[in-house]
């Protein structure tokens, strides 16, 4: 099974500061077709997970520019370039090039 | 627009089972392979199972392996998870997803 390590495990951050958070896998998320699945997800208090980024660094429908994701193989990035109140929650990597999804433990985002 | 709806949960005994339901709308359900991901309270995500677009395949997180099965009805657009010899660490919250959309969960508890 893939492990997928993220740090760190908690963030505080001021608001309009940057925030980053780290994503490794224990194995390559580089599939034969070209395409790295690696996906970020958020899941605000309350909610079900909502994605952010899908395939390293694409954007999902309606995720604010501010959100940016990076990385290759098995080192990935999550960036905020400016958080804002609404980000707090927690983000979750996983990885979908196997069928057997396996997710990081969570890094929890919080506002100083 | 896309939905998935799940069912099914509740409190329910060691060693019983419980049948949970999923119904999505908005789109071509027969057309994606779909998942099961649960949350233990104040845990993480935690894969379950998957199913391909037509049922004919199907694979299971080692910890339900045996025990819970993963089936679709595509004339009825909706997925299923039977969960058969329920333990207490199977207490969680059971999303049904595919990479994008995820539902609201349906909350098991296994609990004598």
């Amino acid at each position: 099974d893939i492990v997928m390590t993220q740090t760190p495990l908690s963030l505080s951050v001021t608001p309009g500061q940057p925030a980053s958070i780290s994503c490794k896998s224990s194995q390559s998320l580089l599939h034969s077709d070209g395409k790295t699945y690696l996906y970020w997800y958020l899941q605000k208090p309350g909610q079900s997970p909502q994605l952010l980024i899908y395939e390293v660094s694409s954007r999902f429908s309606g995720v604010p520019d501010r959100f940016s994701g990076s990385g290759s193989g098995t080192d990935f990035t999550l960036k905020i370039s400016r958080v804002e109140a609404e980000d707090v929650g927690v983000y979750y990597c996983m990885q979908g090039i196997h069928l057997s999804w396996t997710f990081g433990q969570g890094t929890k985002v919080e506002i100083k | 627009q896309v939905q998935l709806v799940e069912s099914g949960g509740g409190v329910v005994q060691p060693g019983r089972s419980l049948r949970l339901s999923c119904a999505a709308s908005g789109f071509t359900f027969s057309s994606y392979g779909m998942h099961w991901v649960r949350q233990a309270p104040g845990k993480g995500l935690e894969w379950v199972a998957v199913i391909s677009y037509d049922g004919s395949n199907k694979y299971y997180a080692d910890s339900v392996k045996g025990r819970f099965t993963i089936s679709r009805d595509n004339s009825k657009n909706t997925l299923y998870l039977q969960m058969n010899s329920l333990r207490a660490e199977d207490t969680a919250v059971y999303y049904c997803a595919d990479i994008v959309t995820w539902g609201q969960g349906t909350l098991v508890t296994v609990s004598s």
